[in-house]
């Protein structure tokens, strides 16, 4: 089982710009996450899916879009970069309470 | 509302000392799930522990063990013997859900350096 993974793992991007993160996962979870690290903060949620078709807003949505088409794939749309969006991003899928995180992708807006 | 406050922002310590690392929680719920995550300089999220709100009884994995105490809604994580390779930011988090953890609520982090 490759996990969980993402891609890109770095981005830079200019204000304005959209793109997505991928994120996938071969376990078959049926839940998925995205957060964002930004120093000193932890880690937030930003928004997360029960299963496909179903997503849903975590701690801090605004400027993220998601949809969840299949069980494997989750990904995280910007549609309009802000600097403040700088920052790394973590995709997670749980099973019975433990969280299983890709590997990060790190986001520069300028 | 769910909370996490890891109060120590940074610490350091010279190899072979224990180190504690605190965790304080607030929530609601009589049913919640408490975590430790490492973050090593290479930026992934290594899983340590999940205890569940019914089990107060405390957890010992080798060097490592946590202290879990409902009374003073604490899941402190002490290292003994600390090794160079320690060195991480340690991450607590709550989970109020019982099936998923989609609510996950992560605490500042710990950054713990040990020195040689």
């Amino acid at each position: 089982n490759a996990g969980v993974t993402q891609t890109p793992k770095f981005q830079v991007l200019k204000t304005g710009q959209s793109m997505t993160l991928q994120c996938a996962q071969d376990m078959n979870h049926e839940y998925m996450s995205w957060y964002r690290q930004d120093p000193g903060m932890g880690l937030r949620l930003i928004h997360y899916s029960v299963g496909a078709g179903i997503t849903d807003q975590g701690e801090v949505p605004n400027g993220y879009n998601v949809s969840r088409s299949t069980t494997e794939d989750f990904p995280l749309r910007l549609l309009s970069a802000a600097p403040s969006q700088t920052s790394v991003y973590f995709c997670a899928s749980s099973l019975a309470n433990e969280q299983f995180f890709g590997p990060g992708t790190r986001l520069t807006v300028l | 509302a769910q909370k996490v406050t890891q109060a120590q922002t940074e610490i350091s310590v010279v190899e072979k000392e224990d180190v504690t690392l605190d965790c304080v929680y607030e929530t609601r719920d009589t049913t919640y799930y408490l975590f430790w995550y490492k973050q090593p300089p290479s930026g992934e999220l290594v899983f340590l522990i999940r205890r569940n709100s019914f089990d107060e009884q405390n957890e010992i994995s080798g060097r490592y063990s946590w202290n879990f105490q409902k009374s003073t809604s604490s899941f402190n994580f002490t290292i003994t013997a600390s090794q160079v390779v320690d060195s991480a930011v340690y991450f607590c988090a709550l989970s109020e859900a019982l099936y998923n953890n989609n609510d996950m609520r992560f605490g500042a982090g710990t950054r713990l350096t040990v020195k040689p």
